[in-house]
């Protein structure tokens, strides 16, 4: 079963906006929503964007998301010294019998 | 409040199996399903397959199937992974998360239980 592919780092300085993509295929992305999960080191990972580009309920507004097509992409805008984490991107595939699948993560770095 | 309580961390050797499991509290059990992804060391994400408490419905990722065993007790609220034929590259912290209403996304993790495989 495939992966989405995202890069593998990013980085920015406080204030600066950050942005990862995320490349799937018609039969992730292309048919499904995305979500994006934050993941902060020796945590469980955390859901932040979900259906594309809504914010559960205490994810600040700095963080955002987009789809077009079979690519998506997360924005984090006013980067933060405590974004530095691990980012997956995520949809549901509807081949075969249907599965999940996470993007190779991006690992965020705040210079 | 919603929250999901693994069970602690287990070493096993090559060939054995292991049953990872994880009470959910603060919702309705049956109403949601429950999922379960695994992490090995440095590594992404990866999802293994779900199950639905509601009537015991689950599907398993192909990599997965023949080996992993998705139960779910709902007189105690728990979901269970049991994971066969353990080899060494089985070793990973293993979650379980529960599915948003409405969406497929999960909105709330456990802790993570850590599997080692070593002979």
């Amino acid at each position: 079963q495939s992966v989405l592919t995202q890069p593998p780092s990013a980085s920015g300085t406080p204030g600066q906006r950050v942005t990862i993509s995320c490349s799937g295929s018609s039969s992730d992305i292309g048919s499904n929503a995305v979500n994006w999960y934050q993941q902060l080191p020796g945590t469980a990972p955390k859901l932040l964007i979900y259906s594309n580009n809504q914010r559960p309920s205490g994810v600040p507004d700095r963080f955002s998301g987009s789809k077009s097509g079979t690519s998506a992409s997360l924005a984090i805008s006013g980067l933060q010294s405590e974004d530095e984490a691990d980012y997956y991107c995520a949809a549901w595939d509807d081949s075969l019998h249907g599965f999940y699948v996470f993007g190779t993560g991006t690992k965020v770095t705040v210079l | 409040q919603v929250q999901l309580v693994q069970s602690g961390a287990e070493v096993k050797k090559p060939g054995a199996s292991v049953r990872v499991s994880c009470k959910a509290s603060g919702y309705t059990f049956t109403g949601y399903y429950m999922h379960w992804v695994r992490q090995a060391p440095g590594q992404g994400l990866e999802w293994m397959g779900w199950i639905y408490p509601n009537n015991g419905a689950t599907t398993y990722a192909q990599k997965f199937q023949g080996r992993v065993t998705m139960t779910s007790d709902t007189s105690i609220t728990t979901a269970y992974m049991e994971l066969s034929r353990l080899r060494s590259d089985d070793t990973a912290v293993y979650y379980c998360a529960k599915v948003s209403a409405g969406v497929v996304a999960f909105d709330y993790w456990g802790q993570g239980t850590l599997v080692t495989v070593s002979s």
